[in-house]
């Protein structure tokens, strides 16, 4: 199947920090990019959806100031964290997909995990 | 907002054993899926469902898609340890967007 990586796989930061996670499609071209983050012992919530060229649409409740998004390529989408507190630790995920195909049928990278101290 | 429910929450079965899971919605959704998360990594899809009463299989796991669009069920027979991890439902909506389930945990001891 499709991969999808991301990178880093864990870091730990100081507060006030910022912090980039890498998403990468490694071989198909991803036109649309899901950004979640799952705390511990949680579900996965979508904080953003990103298409290649355009802006990020956030989910109700994610600030798009502190959590920016990148889809410069058709290949990769960045998420940075801002000035990252400690509830900002959690694990970051994203999925990728080559078409608005609408069968959810979504590739999930490993997962980033941030602690931020 | 919308909120899949998983039951149960978490499940300690022995090896052998079959598994039962399900899910269920306030909303309708028109496609189903069922992921399996092992710890730190992410979600791998299972099975997808497109139709209301639709029964999929995939190797030892069977899915349901409730004819009501609110449920689904998940069945894994003869359970061997690798089944172990988090199984996660998801709705699909606004095209690609998905809406992820509580999950269940299982356990499988040998």
């Amino acid at each position: 199947g499709a991969v999808v990586s991301q990178h880093p796989s864990w870091v730990i930061c100081k507060s006030g920090t910022s912090v980039k996670i890498e998403c990468r499609s490694l071989d198909f071209q991803a036109t649309t990019m899901f950004w979640y983050r799952q705390f511990p012992k949680q579900s996965l919530m979508l904080m953003a959806t990103s298409n290649e060229g355009s802006k990020a649409t956030y989910e109700q409740g994610v600030e798009k100031d502190k959590f920016l998004i990148n889809h410069a390529s058709l290949t990769l989408s960045t998420l940075t964290v801002t000035s990252a507190h400690p509830e900002d630790s959690s694990f970051y995920i994203c999925s990728a997909t080559w078409a608005v195909r609408g069968t959810g049928e979504l590739f999930f990278g490993e997962g980033s995990r941030l602690t931020v101290l | 907002g919308q909120q899949l429910n998983q039951s149960p929450q978490s499940m300690f079965i022995q090896e052998g054993e079959d598994v039962s899971m399900n899910c269920t919605s306030s909303s309708i959704f028109n496609t189903w899926l069922w992921y399996k998360q092992d710890p730190g990594e992410g979600p791998v899809l299972l099975i997808a469902l497109y139709k209301a009463g639709e029964l999929t299989s995939n190797g030892r796991l069977t899915a349901q898609f409730g004819i009501t669009r609110k449920d689904s069920f998940l069945n894994i027979s003869a359970s061997i340890p690798s089944d172990v991890g988090i199984y996660f439902c998801a709705g699909l909506y606004n095209t690609d967007k998905l809406i992820f389930g509580t999950g269940t945990r299982l356990q499988v001891f040998p």
